[in-house]
């Protein structure tokens, strides 16, 4: 159980297009998921949390009108990089908690998006 | 702000011997989780361990166990009996209580399992 997928796994795109991430719970609800942007050999950084039905919270530094986060039903989230440059190519996590289970604590991670902009 | 710091970019060992991996954080709080999670080549994150801050007991998950050092804010993995798919990245993270499950990671350690 607990499983959450990210499509695509892969995108390639060419800079000033717009690019959509999606994050989904596979067998549970998640009223919240969170974005994370990870550099070659680097550490995962927050970038916003999402909570169903509201707006997202973005982490100082991040441009939310450039990272656009929709969290429309407890099992979607979905990440838009609007008007992708080469400098937003990265890998993209998305984690999210699951709601019947009360574990504030616990956070099960998607299996990342690679993100290349030419 | 918390910080989780990483003082080892990289460790190896030898299969089946044991190695400890230190991270050490930096916080106000006093209650709070810790984890250790794995990133393998696959990069799909996999939590390995949790501790909660109010519990004095050391986790531990088969092979995998912490020194938890709340007054030395310091958050010790040790592996024992080290096996090839242990090679991953190794991540540090902090979480603090009713922070919206909010997490901080530390950099990173690459263990490498050598055979």
């Amino acid at each position: 159980g607990a499983v959450v997928s990210q499509h695509p796994s892969r995108v390639i795109c060419k800079s000033g297009t717009s690019v959509k991430i999606e994050c989904r719970s596979l067998d549970f609800q998640a009223t919240t998921m969170f974005w994370y942007r990870q550099f070659p050999k680097k550490s995962l950084m927050l970038m916003a949390t999402s909570n169903e039905g509201s707006k997202a919270t973005y982490e100082q530094g991040v441009e939310k009108d450039k990272f656009l986060i929709n969290h429309a039903s407890l099992t979607l989230s979905t990440l838009t990089v609007t008007s992708a440059h080469p400098e937003d190519s990265s890998f993209y996590i998305c984690s999210a908690r699951d709601r019947a289970s009360g574990r504030v604590d616990t956070q099960y991670f998607g299996p990342g998006t690679r993100l290349t902009v030419l | 702000a918390q910080t989780v710091t990483q003082s080892q970019p990289e460790m190896s060992v030898q299969e089946a011997e044991t190695v400890t991996l230190s991270c050490t954080y930096d916080t106000s709080e006093n209650n709070y989780y810790l984890f250790w999670y794995k990133q393998p080549p696959s990069r799909q994150m996999i939590l390995v361990i949790r501790q909660e801050a109010y519990k004095q007991q050391n986790a531990t998950e088969n092979r995998f166990s912490v020194n938890f050092q709340k007054a030395a804010k310091s958050f010790s993995l040790k592996i024992s009996d080290s096996q090839l798919g242990d090679t991953a990245m190794y991540f540090c993270a902090f979480m603090k209580r009713g922070s919206g499950s909010r997490l901080t990671f530390g950099e990173g350690t690459q263990l490498t399992v050598n055979p």
